[in-house]
Order: C-alpha cells, then sequence, then structure tokens
C-alpha cells in the first residue's frame, strides 16, 4: 500500500461543467476527510466519512458539492456546475480510525482549475 | 475553528534547532495536541502528536506545557529540506481534523 490516492491530479473545466474526483484511502482506514486549500491558506474542512457514513458536512460545502463513500472504501467528490470560485486543491486524508491519537495520511491533492 | 495560535512566519539559520510555539488555552483534557507539516506543492504529513508528556519522534521533538495551554515543536538540526509550513492541531475524538494557518518556516542557508 503506497498511501492515500487521489486522481486525477490535475483537471482543468469549464465554468459550468462538473467535475468529479476520486480518494483511495490506505486499505483498511475507516475515516476519510475531504478538504479544500487555496493558495497561502491552511487547508478547509469540508466532510468527512467514518466507513459509509458521512459524518458532517461543512457550511462550505454548498448545494454544488457532493461526497459518497458507497463502501467504506473509496471516496468520490463532485462538484456541480463549476464556478471560478471553485478553483483549488482538493485535498483527501484517511486514519485507521476516530480515536485522536492516531495520525491521518493525506493525497497529493488534486489541482481544479475552473475556466 | 481552529483552536490554536501560531506565529504567521518564522527563520531559521540552517543547522541549528528551530522551535516552533503554539497557544492553545482552550485546551480540554481529552484534546491531543498534533503537528502537521506541508512541503510546497504537497499534501500535510504527520510530524508528531503527544497528550500530556514530551513526546520524541525521529523527525522532531513535541513539549508540552504543565497546563497545556501551550506546546513547543522542536526541530533539532534544521535543513533546508524542513522548510514547510507547520501547523499544530487539537484532537478530540470524533472531531474532524481543523487547521489553522499555521507557521511559514523559512530555513536560511
Amino acid at each position: 500500500d503506497t498511501g492515500v490516492s487521489q486522481d486525477p491530479r490535475h483537471k482543468i473545466t469549464k465554468r459550468g461543467q462538473n467535475v468529479t474526483f476520486r480518494c483511495d484511502p490506505i486499505s483498511e482506514h475507516n475515516r476519510l476527510y475531504w478538504y479544500r486549500q487555496t493558495l497561502g491558506q491552511g487547508p478547509e474542512f469540508l466532510t468527512y466519512f467514518q466507513n459509509e457514513a458521512q459524518l458532517e458536512k461543512s457550511r462550505l460545502l454548498s448545494d454544488r458539492f457532493s461526497a459518497e463513500r458507497p463502501k467504506g472504501s473509496f471516496s468520490t467528490l463532485e462538484i456541480q456546475r463549476t464556478e471560478q470560485g471553485d478553483s483549488a486543491m482538493y485535498l483527501c486524508a484517511s486514519s485507521v480510525s476516530d480515536r485522536a491519537n492516531t495520525e491521518a495520511f493525506f493525497g497529493q491533492g488534486t489541482r481544479l482549475t475552473v475556466v | 475553528d481552529a483552536k490554536t495560535t501560531q506565529p504567521n512566519s518564522m527563520e531559521s539559520n540552517e543547522e541549528e534547532p528551530v522551535h516552533l510555539p503554539c497557544n492553545h488555552s482552550t485546551i480540554s483534557g481529552t484534546d491531543y495536541i498534533h503537528w502537521y507539516r506541508q512541503l510546497p506543492s504537497q499534501g500535510p504529513e504527520y510530524v508528531i502528536h503527544g497528550l500530556t508528556s514530551n513526546v520524541n519522534n525521529r523527525m522532531a521533538s513535541l513539549a508540552i506545557a504543565e497546563d497545556r495551554k501551550s506546546s513547543t515543536l522542536i526541530l533539532h538540526r534544521a535543513t533546508l529540506r524542513d522548510a514547510a509550513v507547520y501547523y499544530c492541531i487539537l484532537r478530540d475524538r470524533d472531531d474532524k481534523i481543523i487547521f489553522g494557518k499555521g507557521t511559514r518556516l523559512h530555513i536560511l542557508p
């Protein structure tokens, strides 16, 4: 297992199009997180899952955003009707459990550019 | 919102120790103190974490104040590869990981 994998690494899309990103966590990691990061800022929490259950969605996540983790393994983040303000790095992370003394592992991210 | 306060940036000379401070005055008894760092164009990576006692690992040391309202990440001998943004985070069970703005560490050759 080589860590958290995100696909694609880069995506350029026209405004108004839909995009979908995929995250493959480390095997047997129950918890999965999605973040968005813009230049010069720390990662902003979007949503997280415990197995297939979505625990919380940030108020940053508008109705155009949806995330799934159907079988408790990989996850997808979809953005509908993209806007230029959606341009950012989208990061995924996973951890083995919900225990606070465990570390989270991050992927390299998907960089989205909306033109 | 992030529950920690860190300086925006710090500078250090190569091969010297670096002490990165973090204030977390509202820490609860069950919060763990975690540190992550983010190298340019990469996702964050875990550095170290602790609860009450000081901790050491191959990357760094974590010194935790007796009242737990502050902590310090110590890089014993900084290299150019340690130039990154360092984030201090409080984690409690069931809590999502919330990042603040972190400290941008510059290493001078």
